[in-house]
Protein backbone atom coordinates (compact mmCIF):
# COMPACT_ATOMS: atom_id res chain seq x y z
CA UNK A 1 0.00 0.00 0.00
CA UNK A 2 0.91 3.77 -0.42
CA UNK A 3 2.22 5.21 2.78
CA UNK A 4 3.41 8.87 3.97
CA UNK A 5 4.95 9.33 7.66
CA UNK A 6 4.87 12.54 9.27
CA UNK A 7 5.51 12.97 12.96
CA UNK A 8 1.69 13.91 14.82
CA UNK A 9 3.25 16.72 16.21
CA UNK A 10 6.30 18.42 17.46
CA UNK A 11 6.99 21.63 19.99
CA UNK A 12 9.64 24.34 18.97
CA UNK A 13 10.80 27.90 20.74
CA UNK A 14 10.12 31.16 18.58
CA UNK A 15 13.66 32.13 17.26
CA UNK A 16 15.03 28.46 17.10
CA UNK A 17 15.04 26.16 13.81
CA UNK A 18 12.72 23.26 13.27
CA UNK A 19 12.96 20.17 10.88
CA UNK A 20 9.91 18.49 9.85
CA UNK A 21 10.50 14.59 8.54
CA UNK A 22 8.27 13.03 5.86
CA UNK A 23 9.10 9.41 4.88
CA UNK A 24 6.82 7.67 2.02
CA UNK A 25 6.21 4.55 0.13
CA UNK A 26 4.34 5.48 -2.56
CA UNK A 27 3.45 3.88 -6.65
CA UNK A 28 5.95 5.79 -8.20
CA UNK A 29 7.11 9.52 -8.15
CA UNK A 30 6.57 12.60 -9.43
CA UNK A 31 7.48 15.18 -6.73
CA UNK A 32 6.60 16.16 -3.27
CA UNK A 33 4.99 19.36 -1.72
CA UNK A 34 4.93 20.65 1.44
CA UNK A 35 1.43 22.84 2.31
CA UNK A 36 1.01 24.92 5.91
CA UNK A 37 -2.48 24.76 7.04
CA UNK A 38 -3.26 26.96 9.98
CA UNK A 39 -6.20 25.94 12.14
CA UNK A 40 -9.68 26.07 10.65
CA UNK A 41 -8.11 27.20 7.50
CA UNK A 42 -7.04 25.60 4.14
CA UNK A 43 -3.44 24.36 3.14
CA UNK A 44 -1.31 26.52 1.48
CA UNK A 45 1.19 25.90 -0.79
CA UNK A 46 5.34 25.84 0.26
CA UNK A 47 7.63 23.96 -1.37
CA UNK A 48 7.66 21.55 -4.42
CA UNK A 49 10.60 18.97 -4.92
CA UNK A 50 11.31 16.53 -7.64
CA UNK A 51 15.10 16.24 -7.49
CA UNK A 52 17.16 15.29 -4.98
CA UNK A 53 18.37 18.13 -3.10
CA UNK A 54 17.46 21.01 -1.16
CA UNK A 55 15.15 24.18 -2.57
CA UNK A 56 15.27 27.01 -0.36
CA UNK A 57 12.73 30.10 0.00
CA UNK A 58 13.40 32.64 2.33
CA UNK A 59 12.95 30.64 6.10
CA UNK A 60 11.50 27.84 4.98
CA UNK A 61 13.68 24.65 2.94
CA UNK A 62 12.49 21.32 1.57
CA UNK A 63 15.08 18.47 1.04
CA UNK A 64 14.49 15.59 -0.78
CA UNK A 65 16.29 12.20 -1.47
CA UNK A 66 14.05 10.02 -3.32
CA UNK A 67 16.52 7.15 -3.02
CA UNK A 68 15.74 6.99 0.97
CA UNK A 69 11.89 8.03 0.30
CA UNK A 70 12.64 11.01 2.23
CA UNK A 71 12.04 14.73 2.78
CA UNK A 72 12.02 17.26 5.63
CA UNK A 73 10.81 20.92 5.84
CA UNK A 74 12.77 23.26 7.47
CA UNK A 75 11.57 26.32 9.42
CA UNK A 76 14.33 28.83 10.73
CA UNK A 77 13.85 32.05 12.90
CA UNK A 78 10.83 30.47 13.95
CA UNK A 79 7.91 32.79 14.65
CA UNK A 80 4.67 32.49 16.51
CA UNK A 81 2.79 32.74 12.90
CA UNK A 82 4.22 29.13 12.34
CA UNK A 83 1.97 27.16 14.55
CA UNK A 84 -0.09 25.51 12.09
CA UNK A 85 -0.07 22.07 10.70
CA UNK A 86 2.64 20.82 8.32
CA UNK A 87 0.75 18.34 5.47
CA UNK A 88 3.61 16.44 3.27
CA UNK A 89 1.93 15.05 -0.02
CA UNK A 90 3.85 12.89 -2.80
CA UNK A 91 2.41 12.64 -6.21
CA UNK A 92 2.48 8.97 -7.57
CA UNK A 93 2.76 7.60 -10.99
CA UNK A 94 -0.64 8.04 -11.71
CA UNK A 95 -0.47 11.78 -10.67
CA UNK A 96 -2.52 10.77 -7.27
CA UNK A 97 -1.63 13.09 -4.49
CA UNK A 98 -1.26 10.71 -1.18
CA UNK A 99 -1.25 12.98 1.52
CA UNK A 100 0.35 12.36 4.94
CA UNK A 101 -1.88 13.32 8.38
CA UNK A 102 0.11 16.16 8.87
CA UNK A 103 2.28 17.52 11.08
CA UNK A 104 1.06 20.03 14.31
CA UNK A 105 3.88 22.45 14.87
CA UNK A 106 3.24 24.27 18.73
CA UNK A 107 5.63 27.19 18.68
CA UNK A 108 6.11 28.78 22.30
CA UNK A 109 7.72 32.11 23.18
CA UNK B 1 -8.71 37.93 -6.69
CA UNK B 2 -11.41 35.38 -5.81
CA UNK B 3 -9.46 32.11 -6.63
CA UNK B 4 -11.53 29.39 -5.30
CA UNK B 5 -14.84 30.06 -3.90
CA UNK B 6 -16.87 27.04 -2.23
CA UNK B 7 -20.30 27.92 -0.30
CA UNK B 8 -21.86 27.14 2.53
CA UNK B 9 -19.00 27.53 4.99
CA UNK B 10 -21.29 25.65 7.29
CA UNK B 11 -24.31 23.35 7.27
CA UNK B 12 -26.36 20.89 9.93
CA UNK B 13 -27.93 18.01 7.98
CA UNK B 14 -30.34 15.33 9.36
CA UNK B 15 -29.87 11.99 8.19
CA UNK B 16 -31.26 10.93 4.87
CA UNK B 17 -31.23 14.49 3.27
CA UNK B 18 -29.40 15.81 0.39
CA UNK B 19 -27.22 19.07 -0.27
CA UNK B 20 -25.11 20.58 -2.49
CA UNK B 21 -21.96 22.17 -1.85
CA UNK B 22 -20.70 24.67 -4.25
CA UNK B 23 -17.39 25.20 -5.82
CA UNK B 24 -16.16 27.83 -8.33
CA UNK B 25 -12.51 28.95 -9.66
CA UNK B 26 -11.94 32.16 -11.45
CA UNK B 27 -8.00 31.14 -12.84
CA UNK B 28 -9.01 28.79 -15.08
CA UNK B 29 -7.76 25.81 -13.81
CA UNK B 30 -8.24 22.69 -15.55
CA UNK B 31 -7.75 20.45 -12.60
CA UNK B 32 -10.57 20.31 -9.92
CA UNK B 33 -10.92 18.38 -6.49
CA UNK B 34 -13.50 17.18 -3.68
CA UNK B 35 -11.53 16.61 -0.40
CA UNK B 36 -12.51 15.90 2.62
CA UNK B 37 -10.32 16.29 5.94
CA UNK B 38 -10.78 14.04 9.08
CA UNK B 39 -9.14 14.95 12.89
CA UNK B 40 -6.00 12.88 12.47
CA UNK B 41 -6.39 11.52 9.03
CA UNK B 42 -4.61 12.98 5.72
CA UNK B 43 -6.52 14.65 2.91
CA UNK B 44 -9.25 12.03 1.21
CA UNK B 45 -9.57 12.47 -2.40
CA UNK B 46 -13.56 12.04 -3.28
CA UNK B 47 -13.64 12.98 -6.72
CA UNK B 48 -11.65 15.18 -9.10
CA UNK B 49 -11.85 16.39 -12.65
CA UNK B 50 -9.27 17.10 -15.46
CA UNK B 51 -11.30 19.57 -17.34
CA UNK B 52 -14.94 20.39 -18.12
CA UNK B 53 -17.26 17.35 -18.98
CA UNK B 54 -14.57 14.89 -17.48
CA UNK B 55 -14.91 13.87 -13.92
CA UNK B 56 -13.62 10.75 -11.97
CA UNK B 57 -13.69 9.04 -8.62
CA UNK B 58 -10.99 9.28 -5.97
CA UNK B 59 -10.16 7.53 -2.84
CA UNK B 60 -13.66 8.08 -0.91
CA UNK B 61 -16.43 8.03 -3.99
CA UNK B 62 -19.03 6.59 -2.09
CA UNK B 63 -22.26 8.29 -1.18
CA UNK B 64 -21.06 11.80 -3.47
CA UNK B 65 -21.60 12.60 -6.59
CA UNK B 66 -19.87 15.45 -8.83
CA UNK B 67 -20.41 17.49 -12.16
CA UNK B 68 -18.41 19.42 -14.18
CA UNK B 69 -20.16 21.24 -17.11
CA UNK B 70 -17.89 24.22 -17.12
CA UNK B 71 -14.52 25.09 -16.26
CA UNK B 72 -15.11 27.25 -13.63
CA UNK B 73 -17.60 24.82 -11.56
CA UNK B 74 -17.56 21.85 -9.93
CA UNK B 75 -20.21 21.26 -7.61
CA UNK B 76 -20.23 18.30 -4.64
CA UNK B 77 -23.00 16.63 -4.39
CA UNK B 78 -24.35 14.44 -1.19
CA UNK B 79 -27.25 12.00 -1.21
CA UNK B 80 -28.89 10.51 1.67
CA UNK B 81 -26.67 12.31 3.95
CA UNK B 82 -24.56 10.07 6.79
CA UNK B 83 -23.00 10.79 10.04
CA UNK B 84 -19.95 9.55 8.37
CA UNK B 85 -19.86 12.19 5.94
CA UNK B 86 -19.39 14.50 8.83
CA UNK B 87 -16.25 16.39 7.79
CA UNK B 88 -14.26 19.15 6.35
CA UNK B 89 -14.60 19.78 2.67
CA UNK B 90 -12.29 21.48 0.52
CA UNK B 91 -12.73 21.97 -3.11
CA UNK B 92 -9.56 22.57 -4.86
CA UNK B 93 -7.82 23.84 -8.44
CA UNK B 94 -4.54 23.41 -9.83
CA UNK B 95 -3.10 24.27 -13.11
CA UNK B 96 -2.03 20.46 -13.84
CA UNK B 97 0.01 17.75 -11.96
CA UNK B 98 4.13 17.86 -11.06
CA UNK B 99 5.77 20.79 -11.32
CA UNK B 100 1.85 22.48 -12.34
CA UNK B 101 0.02 20.63 -9.66
CA UNK B 102 0.71 23.84 -6.86
CA UNK B 103 -3.36 22.92 -5.54
CA UNK B 104 -5.19 26.37 -4.74
CA UNK B 105 -8.13 25.35 -2.05
CA UNK B 106 -11.16 26.98 -1.20
CA UNK B 107 -11.64 28.24 2.61
CA UNK B 108 -13.39 24.53 3.37
CA UNK B 109 -16.97 23.75 3.80
CA UNK B 110 -17.90 22.35 7.71
CA UNK B 111 -20.46 19.85 7.37
CA UNK B 112 -22.57 18.17 10.32
CA UNK B 113 -24.65 14.90 10.05
CA UNK B 114 -26.90 14.87 12.90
Amino acid sequence: GQNIDQPTEMTATEGAIVQINCTYQTSGFNGLFWYQQHAGEAPTFLSYNVLDGLEEKGRFSSFLSRSKGYSYLLLKELQMKDSASYLCAVEDSNYQLIWGAGTKLIIKP
Amino acid sequence: NAGVTQTPKFRILKIGQSMTLQCTQDMNHNYMYWYRQDPGMGLKLIYYSVGAGITDKGEVPNGYNVSRSTTEDFPLRLELAAPSQTSVYFCASSRGTSHTGELFFGEGSRLTVL
